[in-house]
């Protein structure tokens, strides 16, 4: 029973374009979190929102929050080779952080 | 990888045997977990800790237990092992309890459990 699911499943853009991904979940949440995953590592937590914000930056991520449509989005922006990885939304409710099946990014040079 | 190692980071085993795969994190953070990762899955809950001795089942925890005699080990134990618990695991540490809207999970570098 995922909470979050991202769109879309994969996406591959050119080195410097901007890389947006989206979130949708279905019950109501206290924060929802991003994480990114690279090949064969473990997941690195990248931004965290709460439920009362609706828009916060780290660097080169950009993260918006709709609590009335239940949606988040990632942005990055300026892609490097480096951003190439999995990106997974966690959404917590009441109880445990519950992630999504993620994003899968690759950024061609 | 914020101070967690598991161990062993890769194994085969065969169909029926027991497995123990190790947490170990050196953060004294209270809260622990285990997660699966299979493709088209993403990550599912098998047990958490939220203290020494103190645990609780997640999402797919059948077939599978957990312990915790100290703050820094979390043991996740497949009793007989099945090939559908072929799979990579993760675990995972929190300093705040899940609810309060503040936590933020810390991640180790996971196994590869092959089950033949």
């Amino acid at each position: 029973s995922q909470q979050g699911e991202e769109d879309p499943q994969a996406l591959s853009i050119q080195e410097g374009e901007n890389a947006t991904m989206n979130c949708s979940y279905k019950t109501s949440i206290n924060n929802l979190q991003w994480y990114r995953q690279n090949s064969g590592r473990g997941l690195v937590h990248l931004i965290l929102i709460r439920s009362n914000e609706r828009e916060k930056h780290s660097g080169r991520l950009r993260v918006t929050l709709d609590t009335s449509k239940k949606s988040s989005s990632l942005l990055i922006t300026a892609s490097r080779a480096a951003d190439t990885a999995s990106y997974f939304c966690a959404t917590e409710g009441a109880q445990k952080l519950v992630f999504g099946q993620g994003t899968r990014l690759t950024i061609n040079p | 990888d914020a101070g967690i190692t598991q161990s062993p980071r890769h194994k085969v085993t065969e169909t029926g045997t027991p497995v123990t795969l190790r947490c170990h994190q050196t953060e004294n953070h209270r809260y622990m977990y285990w997660y699966r990762q299979d493709p088209g899955h993403g990550l599912r809950l098998i047990h958490y800790s939220y203290g020494v001795k103190d645990t609780d089942k997640g999402e797919v925890s059948d077939g599978y237990s957990v312990s915790r005699s100290k703050t820094e080990d979390f043991l996740l134990t497949l009793e007989s092992a099945t090939s559908s618990q072929t799979s990579v695991y993760f675990c995972a540490i929190s300093e705040s309890s899940p609810g309060q809207g503040r936590e933020t999970q810390y991640f180790g570098p996971g196994t590869r459990l092959l089950v033949l």
